[in-house]
């Protein structure tokens, strides 16, 4: 069974203040993938960032980052320059390549934006 | 534009009725998908389908049904066995590739009273 826990249940951050949200995750697979999933208030589900775990360097996308440490099953996003439009709900995901091909989710963070 | 219908967005039910949401998909994807989201649970997966006419339960299938007679469609209907099936579902589908992302429908929201 592969599992995903997000431990903070709510961030927030400074309007153009940088912040990480965590993210650890379980399984039994050598190679699978995770993804960053933002949830804004209208609750449509939008991919942030995708990484495979056969690769090291760390995936980017604009002001979104993701620190992967395979050893210690760690994931976390760094977004950058926060803007207002960045509040959400944020979910991390994981997807082995092998076998089922079912997507499992974290319980979410809330990410509030202070102007 | 490509992309998943689920309709309706708000649904009402009388406790003891089945009712079935829908989800259509025109991104030719093969797998789709159907989550239950519930505050502070994070979404959790009912079914799937890689294929058409096979599918699987996920982790919380009890009390629900679903069918996959054609690629675009994945309806899911929610029975009276369901305990507590007020919560927000949300339909998904991929390609059949590794690595490739979940696309997400814009959700029901199911009240049962």
């Amino acid at each position: 069974a592969q599992t995903v826990t997000q431990s903070q249940p709510e961030m927030s951050v400074q309007e153009a203040e940088t912040v990480t949200l965590s993210c650890t995750y379980d399984t039994s697979e050598s190679d699978y993938y995770l993804f960053w999933y933002k949830q804004p208030p209208s609750r449509q589900m939008i991919l942030v960032i995708r990484q495979e775990a056969y690769k090291q360097q760390n995936a980017t996308e604009n002001r979104f980052s993701v620190n992967f440490q395979k050893a210690a099953k760690s994931f976390s996003l760094k977004i950058s320059d926060s803007q207002l439009g960045d509040a959400a709900m944020y979910f991390c995901a994981l997807i082995s390549n092998f076998g089922n091909e079912k997507l499992t989710f974290g319980t979410g963070t809330r990410l509030t934006i202070i102007p | 534009d490509g992309g998943i219908t689920q309709s309706p967005k708000y649904l009402f039910r009388k406790e003891g009725q089945n009712v079935t949401l829908s989800c259509e998909q025109n991104l030719n994807h093969d797998a789709m998908y159907w989550y239950r989201q519930d505050p502070g649970q994070g979404l959790r997966l009912i079914y799937y389908s890689q294929i058409v006419n096979d599918f699987q339960k996920g982790d919380i299938a009890e009390g629900y049904s679903v069918s996959r007679e054609k690629k675009e469609s994945f309806p899911l209907t929610v029975t009276s066995a369901q305990k507590n099936p007020t919560a927000f579902y949300l339909c998904a589908s991929r390609q059949a590739v590794t690595g490739s992302p979940l696309h997400f429908g814009n959700g029901t929201r199911l009240t049962v009273t």
